[in-house]
């Protein structure tokens, strides 16, 4: 099965522009979704599709693809934006079960 | 609103099962997948599988093919995770994950149940 590869720790200053990045061969056939996770909660889904976002999630958090590399962008982060990130798509093997990146610890400077 | 409220914790022995159940509220529950995604102390996200409400079938990960079984109850909108022969790196926070719609696609794990912590023990 494929797997996608995250790097494990991004900072950013406060206000600034971060992208958090993801690899993978099945972001060729497929789009990736991604989902912030802070301490003791679920996930939250913040971008899914070609550049999605679901109501209530801040139009600072982007999403775009290209390759095997899927990216999410937040424009002018904020303090709350520090969390985990994780992002996920179909796998392009066998019967397209879903895969999730290792995950990217955001830190809000 | 899309509510889904998973079952309390749980502690088992090793070689034990345990049973995870994850109440839908808000829409229709067999109109939409169903996703289990598993999350061990300070690791990331594992997708285990997922189930057709409507149907009963399932889709596991291969990593869980023949320990896990996917079901529903569709009179009480609930679905329900079960792992056998539980070790101890099986203890983790078990999610319940709304999927895509059936018919027609859309979008995967939108709404989440609150987590369920299965704690493997002996």
């Amino acid at each position: 099965s494929s797997e996608l590869t995250q790097d494990p720790a991004v900072s950013v200053a406060l206000g600034q522009t971060v992208r958090i990045t993801c690899q993978g061969d099945s972001l060729r056939s497929y789009y990736a979704s991604w989902y912030q996770q802070k301490p003791g909660q679920a996930p939250v889904l913040v971008i899914y599709g070609k550049n999605n976002r679901p109501s209530g999630i801040p139009d600072r958090f982007s999403g775009s693809s290209s390759g095997n590399t899927a990216s999410l962008t937040i424009t002018g982060a904020q303090a709350e934006d520090e969390a985990d990130y994780y992002c996920n798509s179909r796998d392009s093997s066998g019967n397209h079960p879903w895969v999730f990146g290792g995950g990217t610890k955001l830190t809000v400077l | 609103q899309v509510q889904l409220v998973q079952s309390g914790a749980e502690v088992k022995k090793p070689g034990a099962s345990v049973k995870v159940s994850c109440k839908a509220s808000g829409y229709t529950f067999t109109g939409y997948y169903m996703h289990w995604v598993r999350q061990a102390p300070g690791q990331g996200l594992e997708w285990m599988g997922w189930i057709n409400p409507n149907s009963g079938g399932t889709n596991y990960a291969q990593k869980f093919q023949g320990w896990v079984t996917m079901t529903r109850d569709t009179s009480i909108s609930t679905a329900y995770m079960e792992l056998s022969r539980l070790r101890s790196d099986d203890t983790a926070v078990y999610y319940c994950a709304r999927g895509a719609a059936i018919r027609w696609g859309g979008r995967d794990f939108d709404y989440w149940g609150q987590g369920t912590l299965v704690t493997v023990s002996s």
